[in-house]
């Protein structure tokens, strides 16, 4: 079974400082991870994806993030945010060694960023 | 990149009437859709995983009776609402899947009154 945490229901930083939004996975194989960023009433766009190589992603509008096989982490982050940044962010985990024909992603609860000038 | 038209943005209809909702991927061919159900403020329930030419696999929970899906062609899968209540009003997204990854649709709105 996989499974993913975001502990943070809601995340607040002021525009320009550092933000972090946390993940973290459990599954029984090695992991393929992926963060997702939705606006109101509209889909999920991805942002980036972990399945092997650097443990440091970077991904779309400066969003990179960190891969730690040792905490089962994937924590997003952004050196400055932005007020448009403002989102609901969604942490995503597929067994790579799931079986053939397997190809469900397991979403966390997603976390609420906020940014505020 | 990859593109996934989900149809229609919103809809209302009417208790007791039946609703379909559109999932296309525009630019690639894709072998397995997934159907989400998305709550206020929650995240992504999948419903179902449909595959070209089979029937879907739904969740447990979910009513296939209920929510039909029906996955034709590679690059078109529709959910149907049956009978619909207020009850099933809520946020339906489609994903598509590819050897690439995911897409998603933007999302329909379904309102039952």
């Amino acid at each position: 079974a996989q499974s993913v945490a975001q502990p943070e229901d809601q995340v607040n930083v002021a525009e320009g400082n550092p933000l972090t939004v946390k993940c973290t996975y459990s599954v029984s194989g090695n992991p393929y991870l992926f963060w997702y960023v939705q606006y109101p009433n509209r889909g999920l766009q991805f942002l980036l994806k972990y399945i092997t190589g650097d443990n440091l992603v970077k991904g779309s509008y400066g969003f990179e993030a960190e891969f730690n096989k040792s905490q089962t982490s994937f924590h997003l982050k952004k050196p400055s945010a932005l007020v448009s940044d403002s989102a609901l962010y969604f942490c995503a985990v597929r067994d790579m060694n799931s079986g053939a024909g397997s190809y469900q992603l397991t979403f966390g609860k997603g976390t609420k960023l906020s940014v505020i000038p | 990149g990859a593109v996934v038209s989900q149809h229609p943005s919103w809809v209302i209809c009417k208790s007791g009437t039946s609703v379909k909702i559109e999932c296309r991927s525009l630019d690639f061919q894709a072998t397995t859709m997934f159907w989400y159900r998305q709550f206020p403020k929650q995240s992504l329930m999948l419903m179902a995983t449909s595959n070209e030419g089979s029937k879907a696999t739904y969740e447990q929970g979910v009513e296939k009776d209920k929510f039909l899906i029906n996955h034709a062609s590679l690059t078109l899968s529709t959910l149907t609402v049956t009978s619909a209540h207020p009850e099933d009003s809520s946020f339906y997204i489609c994903s598509a899947h590819d050897n690439y990854g995911y897409t998603f649709g933007s999302g329909t709105r379904l309102t039952v009154v």
